[in-house]
Parts: structure tokens; sequence; C-alpha cells
């Protein structure tokens, strides 16, 4: 069975970093395209961040390109999220999702989802 | 403001057939495969419809999903009371280099 376990939410200050992880199992990592795409309380699905199963294709959400850096370790069959300078607005719970082509990471193809993180950000 | 254009509630009784509605654009569903995703309360997302009309196993063929131009649907047929959610239609927008969703359509069963 194909699971996804993100943890270290949590509620940090603004301006504070964070580290989220997402532990895979049930297929092979290391072929498959990640994605992070985030919920803030009471509203809508918004993407984050993509990154290709080799790590040669990264792409980012203008909103936090320049702090936020996606990551993966093939090895460990881990995603990560590093949060730097964060916001009220990055407030949210954060879900990591598989690509659900092995080939094209271009495309909002999510698929399966974990149960999410919730990141609160406030004074 | 959402970068695809969804209607914010829809309805319908049981069994009846209901459409939701997305609108994008030429650098997004003009030019790249819709998705749609249906979250119901207090749980993630699930992959509802992919590459613009496929269904993944296990989701019933009552969903079934097109796309013209820059427009897509999803049309849920038999409508049941579990099939009270949020729906989200997304895709892959070459302008932005990255994914867009529509806000969402919160479907109520009367």
């Amino acid at each position: 069975e194909v699971q996804l376990v993100e943890s270290g939410g949590g509620l940090v200050k603004p301006g504070e970093s964070l580290r989220l992880s997402c532990a895979a199992s049930g297929f092979t990592f290391s072929t498959y395209n990640m994605n992070w795409v985030r919920q803030a309380p009471g509203k809508g699905l918004e993407w984050v961040s993509s990154i290709s199963h080799s790590t040669n294709y990264i792409y980012y959400a203008d909103s936090v390109k320049g702090r936020f850096t996606i990551s993966r370790d093939n090895a460990k069959n881990s995603l990560s999220l590093q949060m730097n300078s964060l916001r009220a607005e990055d407030t949210a719970v954060y879900y990591c999702a598989r690509g659900g082509d092995a080939v094209v990471v271009a495309q909002a193809w999510f698929d399966p989802w974990g149960q999410g993180t919730l990141v609160t950000v406030s004074s | 403001q959402s970068v695809l254009t969804q209607p914010p509630s829809a309805s319908g009784t049981p069994g009846q057939r209901v459409t939701i509605s997305c609108s994008g654009s030429s650098s997004n569903l003009g030019s790249n495969y819709v998705y749609w995703y249906q979250q119901l309360p207090g749980t993630a997302p699930k992959l509802l419809i992919y590459k613009n009309n496929q269904r993944p196993s296990g989701v019933p063929d009552r969903f079934s999903g097109s796309k013209s131009g820059t427009s897509a649907s999803l049309a849920i047929s038999g409508l049941r009371s579990d099939d009270e959610a949020v729906y989200y239609c997304a895709a892959w927008d070459v302008s932005l280099s990255g994914a867009v969703f529509g806000g969402g359509t919160k479907l109520t069963v009367l």
C-alpha cells in the first residue's frame, strides 16, 4: 500500500524556520516526482513546490520562492520542505503528494496525498 | 482569486446529475491536462479524474470529466449523500511554471 506520512509541523513565530518531512513507503520512491500542496484553514488548495525524481527539475510557487527549499533523499525514501522566514500567511496544513506520472513533473497530477501536517505561524 | 475559476457551490438531490465547471486560460487548461480532486470533510484530497477524463481505479464511473479549450467540467451522475465534498480542478500553468487550483466547489446533496 502506498503511504505518505508528513511530520514536522508545529507552532512557530513569524520569521522563524521549520522543516517538514514526508516518509514514503509502498512504492519505488526514487522513480516518482514529489510535491507539496498546502491548505490554509477554511481555504482552498495551493500548490507549493514540486521536485523531479532525480532532482533535476524543481519548481516553487511565487509565494514561497526564495524562502522555501524542497529536497529529497531517495536512499531514505524521504521528501523535505525547509521553510525559512515564515509568515502568518504560511499557516496551513501541508500535504505531501506523489506525482502521478513518473516522467513529467510539470503537471497537476497528485496521487496519493498524505494526511497533512499543520504549520501555524503566529506571535 | 484563483487562477482557475469554479462556482463556489453546487447542489442536487439523490440520483440527480450535477456538473461542476472549471474555467482557465491558454496557459493552463488550454495547454495542459485538467485534474479533479475530491476532498471529503476533514480528510486529505483524493484524485478523482486525471488527464481530463481518466478515472483512477476505484473511482466509480458515476464520475466523469471533460475538457474543451480553456474550460473543463466534472459530472457526477446518480448523486449520493456521500458525494458531499469540496471538488477542486487543477492544471499546470506554463506561464507561472507551477500548478494552479480552482477555488473549490462545495457540493451539497439535498
